[in-house]
């Protein structure tokens, strides 16, 4: 089955770090660009980040820009979002988010999620 | 990296075809044929419903439908039923390896 499985969330306050992880299993992961999409409670998806297949290449949301870093280790099949300092509005969940179709994917929409781990920035 | 805009909410009754809008720009949804659509159950992950402005994911019913004209994409539900009720996102690649979402849409089966 493909599975896409989140966890790192939990409380932080305000200028502090978080990691989250998302697990994947049932495809080969190497082969597929990963993004990270977030909601915050009672609102829309924002699109937060990209990643490649091979690591080498990455994109951001304005309102992440220098403070979130993805990354992903295909030997282990996880993909990766350091934030870092988190802000009040940073508050959401986060899902991981698989694309369409394999290899070089300009464009491509979102096909398998996970289920997202929460964020609370607060003091 | 402005959102794109969509209706609050539409309603429709069963059996009968609601139109849900996603309005963009040049530099996102009508210069790519890359717009997605979602839907969203509470509490649940979204779920890919159209792809690429008008494809559908194996096992998405053809009751959902999407097309595009200009900067505006639309997605339509024929034949409403019951679990269609949701909240749906349109989403579109707005160049330089970026994507963005649009507000949601609350679809009531009245």
């Amino acid at each position: 089955e493909v599975q896409l499985v989140e966890s790192g969330g939990g409380l932080v306050q305000p200028g502090g770090s978080l990691r989250l992880s998302c697990a994947a299993s049932g495809f080969t992961f190497s082969s597929y660009w990963m993004h990270w999409v977030r909601q915050a409670p009672g609102k829309g998806l924002v699109w937060v980040s990209r990643i490649n297949s091979d690591g080498s290449s990455t994109s951001y949301a304005d309102s992440v820009k220098g403070r979130f870093t993805i990354s992903r280790d295909n030997a282990k099949n996880t993909l990766y979002l350091q934030m870092n300092s988190l802000r009040a509005e940073d508050t959401a969940v986060y899902y991981c988010a698989r694309v369409v179709n394999s290899g070089y994917s300009p464009g491509d929409a979102f096909d398998i999620w996970g289920q997202g781990t929460m964020v609370t920035v607060s003091s | 990296q402005s959102a794109l805009t969509q209706p609050r909410s539409v309603s429709g009754s069963p059996g009968q075809s609601v139109t849900i809008s996603c309005t963009g720009t040049s530099s996102d949804v009508g210069g790519y044929n890359y717009v997605s659509w979602y839907q969203q159950h509470p509490g649940k992950a979204p779920k890919l419903m159209i792809y690429d402005v008008s494809k559908r994911p194996s096992g998405v019913p053809d009751r959902f439908s999407g097309s595009k004209s200009g900067n505006t994409a639309s997605l339509t539900i024929s034949g409403l039923q019951a679990e269609d009720e949701a909240d749906f996102y349109c989403c579109s690649y707005a160049g330089s390896y970026v994507w963005v979402f649009g507000g949601g849409t609350k679809l009531t089966v009245l």
